[in-house]
């Protein structure tokens, strides 16, 4: 089964600082990876997502992941945090086709920014 | 692309009272659509999900249903709402294979 683990459950960086936000998944195939922000009160917002090729991908709001397959790791970063970038943080897998079923969610980080 | 319409924003409603909550998309056709979860400091739960019209598939026994009476409406509905129904419902969709789940701004359901 697969399955998707954020460590951090809450993360408080100042602003200006760098930001890495851990994701560990289970997956017994290809994984089809993805990162979500959601505001407070809002939907999931998709930041990035990998399934092949180059394993650093470049999504919007200036954010990155690494896709390393040796750790089961898709790590999300950011060089410099924003005050505006304070919400909560969605790493998710899935299968690349065959199943409706869709995604696995972890179950977020919460990213406070400091000024 | 497409756009999620979900409604209303916010509910609250007395346990023992009905539900349905709607959920329409724009910019695209014979979607896959999905009805999540989100229960306060918790990760996403998949409710249902649906393939086409009339095609339901449940993931979790409840005390909620869902249908989808055209291609772009999905609905979430329940008979007799429970306390523990409260929570964030957040619509999605996937209009094909290998792209991203799309997601509408939820429904905040406080069941009192």
């Amino acid at each position: 089964a697969q399955s998707v683990t954020q460590p951090d459950i809450h993360i408080t960086v100042s602003e200006g600082a760098s930001l890495e936000l851990r994701c560990n998944y289970s997956y017994g195939a290809t994984p089809y990876l993805f990162w979500y922000v959601q505001s407070p009160g809002q939907g999931l917002q998709l930041l990035l997502k990998y399934f092949s090729g180059d394993t650093l991908v470049q999504g919007i709001k200036g954010f990155e992941a690494e896709f390393k397959r040796s750790q089961s790791s898709f790590n999300l970063r950011k060089p410099s945090v924003h005050w505006s970038d304070a919400a909560e943080y969605f790493c998710a897998v899935g299968p690349y086709s065959g199943s409706a079923r869709q995604l696995t969610f972890g179950s977020g980080t919460q990213l406070t920014v400091l000024p | 692309s497409q756009t999620i319409h979900q409604w209303p924003a916010t509910l609250v409603q007395p346990v023992g009272s009905p539900l349905s909550l709607e959920c329409t998309v724009e910019g695209t056709s014979n979607p896959n659509l999905y009805w999540y979860r989100q229960a306060a400091g918790r990760g996403l739960q998949l409710l249902f999900y649906s393939v086409g019209i009339g095609q339901i598939s449940s993931e979790v026994p409840q005390n909620l249903s869902a249908s989808r009476p055209q291609d772009r409406q999905f609905i979430l509905s329940s008979k007799k709402l429970l306390l523990s129904d409260s929570g964030f419902y957040l619509c999605a969709c996937r209009d094909r294979e290998l792209s991203p789940l799309h997601f509408g701004n939820g429904t905040r359901l406080t069941v009192t």
